[in-house]
């Protein structure tokens, strides 16, 4: 699977949007790009994942460039309880090794 | 549902020692998964299932052994516990969705600490 590349933190003012880039150069035409996120020391919670077309859905919207090599996910109206780290994977839908790198780690301030 | 459940939350043990962290998830899905994180770093996959009878290793398989006898079922066996194995273990599941996608549904975490 191709490898992805997230800013280490970001901060984010409560009720704004929060923006979330992912650069996956590398990534070939039968990947998917997953988010997740992990607030403190939970287990992962799945957000949304694409292929090409921009997608959305009660929790967030992805969008994905058009050649495919960077996506960003959007918080529409970002709350506190967003504080989090940030996961973007890319991986084909028939191989279940989904790895996970470090993630951005966002904060939500009042 | 209860999802995916994980026992024992919290585990301490010596080292040498060895024990089962059980995972079991009541979604009816193909797909489990370990991961181990340690403290501030992502997730590292061990080892993962795509069906009952089926395994296979992932990025850090060493040290640990897995077997998947039912579909609800996927303990991790830990054979010989070292203070390295000290971290927090995730189990997942995930079934095939629309047009083959799969989101993964994670456990609430074992807390291990090998002394």
């Amino acid at each position: 699977d191709a490898k992805t590349t997230q800013p280490t933190s970001m901060d984010c003012a409560e009720g704004r949007a929060a923006n979330l880039p992912c650069n996956h150069s590398t990534i070939s035409g039968n990947e998917y790009v997953y988010w997740y996120r992990q607030i403190h020391s939970q287990g992962p919670q799945y957000i949304i994942h694409g292929l090409k077309n921009n997608e959305t859905n009660e929790m967030a919207s992805l969008i994905i460039t058009e050649d495919r090599k960077s996506s960003t996910l959007i918080l529409p109206h970002a709350t506190l309880r967003d504080t989090a780290v940030y996961y973007c994977i890319v991986r084909v839908n028939n191989n279940n090794d989904m790895r996970f790198g470090a993630g951005t780690r966002l904060t939500v301030k009042p | 549902n209860a999802g995916v459940t994980q026992t024992p939350k919290f585990q301490v043990l010596k080292t040498g020692q060895s024990m089962t962290l059980q995972c079991a998830q009541d979604m009816n899905h193909e797909y489990m998964s370990w991961y181990r994180q340690d403290p501030g770093m992502g997730l590292r996959l061990i080892h993962y299932s795509v069906g009952a009878g089926i395994t296979d290793q992932g990025e850090v398989p060493n040290g640990y052994n897995v077997s998947r006898s039912t579909t609800e079922d996927f303990p991790l066996r830990l054979l010989s516990a070292a203070p390295s194995q000290t971290s927090v273990y995730f189990c997942a599941s995930s079934y095939v969705g629309l047009a083959g996608a799969y989101e993964q549904y994670f456990g609430p975490g074992t807390r291990l600490t090998v002394t």
